[in-house]
Parts: structure tokens; C-alpha cells; sequence
């Protein structure tokens, strides 16, 4: 079965700094999804940003980007240039395409920005 | 598009009480999905659906959950008796069949008393 982690239940920074969120997983598949959603306090889950296992270019949107490093089952998220509305729990997910094609989730992470 | 439409979006029910939690997918979805969230274990998948289908349902918690999808634009999660202990948010969520992007709704907070 697959699983993710999310090593860091809170982290903090000051607005304008960078900031990267960790994330591992552990899946026997060898083409998958890797997205990261943002919750923020109206609950809402928004994509942030999704990359495609076969793919070995990171992906990017915008301010957001992946480190995706496939061999060691490794995630994470940078926010580069943060800012206040970025303050939100964080979930790293893992979608299968083969087999059980359900999205599990790590545990979260509670990114708080401050001015 | 309207997205991924769930109702409703707030539930108080006093214990014994049945409630129906529903979900319209984004039209084209083949998949469907029930997540449970709360504080002490997060984000857990309940049951999918593929093509109007169970196909997953062993996170359900027991026998008084149970969901149906008996079309591709509608489905239910019914609990009953509802207990205080089902209080969480749920989600819907469905799944584009070509590019594997998953659309949520904007949950239900259910609150049992």
C-alpha cells in the first residue's frame, strides 16, 4: 500500500523568505501523480501544484515548485518570495494510475507567514 | 463549471440521527471519492467509485456508514445512527479520466451532539 509523509507538522517563516516542505512516500508503481494541496482556514482543497512521475523536469507554477527525486521517493514543495495568503496547511498526495487508483495523503503541514 | 458541488455545507444532528451527506461530480469524472477529515487522523479515504462502481471501500469506519452512487452525477453518504465520534468534514471529490486531476468540493462539517 502506498503511504506519505510529511516529516513537519508546523513550520514558520517571515513574508518575502523562501520556504521548502517535505514530503516521502513509498509506492511500488512506477508511474504515478505527486500533487500538493493547500487548505487554507475557509477549508477549501486547492491544487498547488502536481507532477507526473514519468517526467523527470520538476514542475513549476509560478512562485511554487517541486524537488522531485523519484529514486529516493522524495517531494518537496518550495514556496519562493511567501506571502501572508500562502499561510495554510499543506498536504502532500500520491495518485496511482495502476491498481488502486485512490489518493492518499500525508499528514499536513501548518505553514504559517508572518509579516 | 461548477465544479464539484456538496451539500449541504453544515450538519448539526443529535446522536441516533441519520444524515446524508451528497456529491455531484464535475461531469466527464469517471471517479468519485468520500475523505473524512479531522485533527487526530487527517485526511482518510472512506470509499471510491469508478464508473458509478465501488471499488475501494475499506476505510469506511463501519456498518452505519454506507454510500451509493447510482448514477455518474450524483452520490450519497449515509450514516446511521449518527454518534458524536463521526463528527469531521467531509469531502467529495472526483477525478478527470484523462489527466488524473482530482477536483474537490467544499465539504460538509458534520457535527453530532
Amino acid at each position: 500500500a502506498q503511504t506519505v509523509t510529511q516529516s513537519q507538522p508546523e513550520m514558520s517563516v517571515q513574508e518575502a523568505e523562501t520556504v521548502t516542505l517535505s514530503c516521502t512516500y513509498d509506492t511500488s508503481e512506477n508511474n504515478y501523480y505527486l500533487f500538493w494541496y493547500k487548505q487554507p482556514p475557509s477549508r477549501q482543497m486547492i491544487l498547488v501544484i502536481r507532477q507526473e512521475a514519468y517526467k523527470q523536469q520538476n514542475a513549476t507554477e509560478n512562485r511554487f515548485s517541486v524537488n522531485f527525486q523519484k529514486a529516493a521517493k522524495s517531494f518537496s514543495l518550495k514556496i519562493s518570495d511567501s506571502q501572508l495568503g500562502d499561510t495554510a496547511m499543506y498536504f502532500c498526495a500520491f495518485g496511482g494510475i495502476q491498481g488502486a487508483q485512490k489518493l492518499v495523503f500525508g499528514q499536513g503541514t501548518r505553514l504559517t507567514i508572518n509579516p | 463549471d461548477a465544479g464539484v458541488i456538496q451539500s449541504p455545507r453544515h450538519e448539526v444532528t443529535e446522536m441516533g440521527q441519520e444524515v446524508t451527506l451528497r456529491c455531484k461530480p464535475i461531469s466527464g469524472h469517471n471517479s468519485l471519492f468520500w475523505y473524512r477529515q479531522t485533527m487526530m487522523r487527517g485526511l482518510e479515504l472512506l470509499i471510491y467509485f469508478n464508473n458509478n462502481v465501488p471499488i475501494d471501500d475499506s476505510g469506511m469506519p463501519e456498518d452505519r456508514f454506507s454510500a451509493k452512487m447510482p448514477n455518474a452525477s450524483f452520490s450519497t453518504l449515509k450514516i446511521q445512527p449518527s454518534e458524536p465520534r463521526d463528527s469531521a468534514v467531509y469531502f467529495c471529490a472526483s477525478r478527470d479520466p484523462f489527466n488524473y486531476g482530482y477536483t474537490f468540493g467544499s465539504g460538509t462539517r458534520l457535527t453530532v451532539v
